[in-house]
């Protein structure tokens, strides 16, 4: 597609399930990064896919929190038993993944999760 | 570990310039980024810097002195619509990854 995409655009939930984002990257990107934006602050890493390659999750807050990327392109992240403080903006992200220096991320509009 | 310091917030009068500055701490730098992000919105990209010295792109210039683990971000000639955060990025490939370490953003408040 022309950008990233992500859905749903927000998600309401009750503390204690569990929910699924997806992110759909542009083509052509290998790589994908998922971020944490809380209200007022600076984007935290939590995951990023390069290829084949085993993902750098070390930004993931908890074992509840996982990530998978099925066939080098859509990602779904997934936050069991959620609870209130992980009501954020879920940001993906996708790169060319050449590896090259000024390699820019293209950000997808996000989703807004509120875990009541 | 890394760090990344940048004021929490600024304001500036339309047609001013401001300065945003960016410090950073990290062991395996491997470029600055500079990103917008309006209200609401995703962040989108302003400027890259991986050597020494200024990059200019139109209204918007960014500097980078990597001795001193040092950034600013330049904005000439503001107008309204730069009211938005701007969030300082370092590209740290510690452990074979590239990935971006941000700061907390710089909310910019421009005023007629």
């Amino acid at each position: 597609g022309a950008g990233v995409s992500q859905s749903p655009s927000n998600k309401v939930t009750e503390k204690g399930k569990d929910v699924e984002l997806r992110c759909d990257p542009i083509s052509g990107h290998t790589a994908l990064y998922w971020y944490r934006q809380s209200l007022g602050q600076g984007l935290e890493f939590l995951i990023y896919f390069q290829g084949n390659s085993a993902p750098d999750k070390s930004g993931l807050p908890s074992d509840r929190f996982s990530a998978e990327r099925t066939g080098g392109s859509v990602s779904t992240l997934t936050i069991q038993r959620t609870q209130q403080e992980d009501s954020a903006v879920y940001l993906c992200a996708s790169s060319l993944g050449g590896g090259l220096a000024g390699e820019t991320q293209y950000f997808g509009p996000g989703t807004r999760l509120l875990v009541l | 570990g890394q760090n990344i310091d940048q004021p929490t917030e600024m304001t500036a009068t339309e047609g001013a310039i401001v300065q945003i500055n960016c410090t950073y701490q990290t062991s395996g730098f491997n470029g600055l980024f500079w990103y917008q992000q309006h209200a609401g919105e995703a962040p989108t990209f302003l400027s890259y810097n991986v050597l020494d010295g200024l990059e200019e792109k139109g209204r918007f210039s960014s500097f980078l002195s990597r001795s001193k683990g040092y950034s600013y971000l330049l904005l000439k000639e503001l107008q309204m619509k730069d009211s938005a955060s701007y969030l300082c990025a370092v590209r740290d490939r510690t452990g074979g990854y590239n990935k971006l370490i941000f700061g907390a953003g710089t909310r910019l408040a421009v005023h007629p």
